[in-house]
């Protein structure tokens, strides 16, 4: 039972255009989003996060969106740079403001960008 | 180095026998997870430690697996038995306190059990 989906195993935009990930989830109880960034032979590192509560969360050249009707998010990184080729996960949790964050991960979606 | 450590980074073993990864969290956290990633799948939740307190190992696929954190620090995830179904990516991950602290990953140990 996936609850945390993303459906494009793979993703190729071109160095400079905008790179939109997409994710959807079935739980209704998660209330908490993040996306990681993986390169090879490495662990997932934080990208960006959004909480429930908004429906928008911007930082530098990523932007997170949440349509919690959807149960869909997306990531959306403007432009794409070369050293965003990676495979990018995303990951929600439920209800967990303290003790043990159980992350429930997506397959992850590989991004390569093509100069 | 500053981040999460794991070792071995890879392992190759035989079915029925037993297994031993270990991992040193960022100096400090407090809070410990462990993960594992199949082939296809996304990352999957095993055991969280946090403390003293009694660790929660609701993500434990089996009585074959089992953790410990010794001094707060250090973790060992073993893996007793192993079956071929095992293998996969076993990742580290620790937080500063748990909860929404951002966790920091590890590079994962890659696990073939043949």
């Amino acid at each position: 039972d996936q609850q945390v989906k993303q459906n494009s195993p793979s993703l190729s935009v071109q160095e400079g255009r905008i790179s939109i990930l997409n994710c959807d989830y079935t739980n209704s109880m998660f209330d908490y989003f993040l996306w990681y960034k993986k390169y090879p032979a490495e662990g997932p590192t934080f990208l960006i996060s959004i909480s429930s509560i908004k429906d928008k969360n911007e930082d530098g050249r990523f932007t997170v969106f949440l349509n919690k009707s959807a149960k869909h998010l997306s990531l959306h990184i403007v432009p794409s740079q070369p050293g965003d080729s990676a495979v990018y996960f995303c990951a929600a949790s439920a209800g967990q403001m303290q003790g043990a964050q159980k992350l429930v991960f997506g397959q992850g979606t590989r991004l390569t960008i093509n100069p | 180095g500053a981040g999460v450590s794991q070792s071995p980074s890879n392992k190759v073993t035989e079915k029925g026998k037993d297994v031993e990864l270990r991992c040193d969290p960022i100096s400090g956290h407090t809070a410990l997870y462990w993960y594992r990633q199949s082939l296809g799948q996304g990352l999957e939740f095993l055991i969280y430690f946090q403390g003293n307190s009694a660790p929660d190992k609701s993500g434990l696929p089996s009585d074959r697996f089992s953790a410990e954190r010794t001094g707060g620090s250090v973790s060992t995830l073993t893996i007793q038995r192993t079956q071929q179904e095992d293998s996969a990516v076993y990742l580290c991950a620790s937080s500063s306190r748990g909860g929404r602290e951002t966790q920091y990953f590890g590079p994962g140990t890659r696990l073939l059990v043949l």
